[in-house]
């Protein structure tokens, strides 16, 4: 069966230090990847999402980046990060149809 | 694109009382409907979705969800809630063609209480 993993699960970082967010993917193949950032009471904004690897859409301009060296490993990476950056950062895949599968988040706190 | 509307930050209500999640949607083609439920500090596990065919559709543990195109809602229902219910709900669109992107609403909290 297909597992998706993310870590760490929670994270306190200082302005200005860089950013690494794993998600990867068990049991499957060629899977649609996404992040997503669910700020308090806004819902979740789609920050990224590849349909393979090497290839990355961002949707909206941020101090954020996302890469995928391999085809089930999606990462979500900062150089400098700001205050605005805390969230909770969610993964997910799909293999294209019907919904997705999302990890258990990363609970990111900027101080 | 598509978007969604959920009027209800928060919604309480009592155990074994019934609820009513509501749910809009705007989009210009043909859509996939979807509901998701996140506990605390956890990711989003999918609760029931709308693909085609029969508008109502139902989840294991007594959710149901009901497709009206005219209205273009998609309301989650319980007829009986318990306590575990408690959680944040995200109702969610997608275009049915093409490469799937989900637009989330911005989530309702159900808080039941004894």
């Amino acid at each position: 069966s297909q597992t998706i993993h993310q870590w760490p699960a929670t994270l306190v970082q200082p302005v200005g230090s860089p950013l690494s967010l794993e998600c990867t993917v068990e049991g499957t193949s060629n899977p649609n990847l996404y992040w997503y950032r669910q700020a308090a009471g806004r819902g979740l904004q789609l920050l990224f999402y590849s349909v393979g690897i090497g290839q990355i859409s961002s949707e909206v301009p941020q101090n954020l980046s996302a890469s995928r060296p391999q085809d089930r490993q999606f990462i979500l990476s900062s150089k400098k990060l700001l205050l605005s950056d805390s969230g909770f950062y969610l993964c997910a895949w799909t293999l294209g149809t019907y919904g997705y599968t999302f990890g258990s988040g990363t609970r990111l706190t900027v101080v | 694109a598509q978007s969604v509307t959920q009027l209800d930050s928060q919604v309480p209500v009592f155990e074994e009382a019934p609820v009513e999640l509501r749910c809009n949607y705007s989009s210009s083609v043909s859509v996939y409907l979807f509901w998701y439920v996140q506990y605390p500090n956890q990711g989003l596990q999918l609760l029931l979705k709308y693909l085609s065919g029969s508008t109502l559709v139902e989840s294991i543990n007594g959710f149901e969800a009901e497709f009206n195109k005219s209205q273009t809602s998609f309301h989650l229902r319980k007829p009986s809630v318990h306590i575990s219910d408690t959680a944040e709900y995200f109702c969610a669109v997608a275009k049915n063609t093409g490469f799937q992107k989900l637009v989330f609403g911005t989530g309702t909290r159900l808080l039941v209480s004894p």
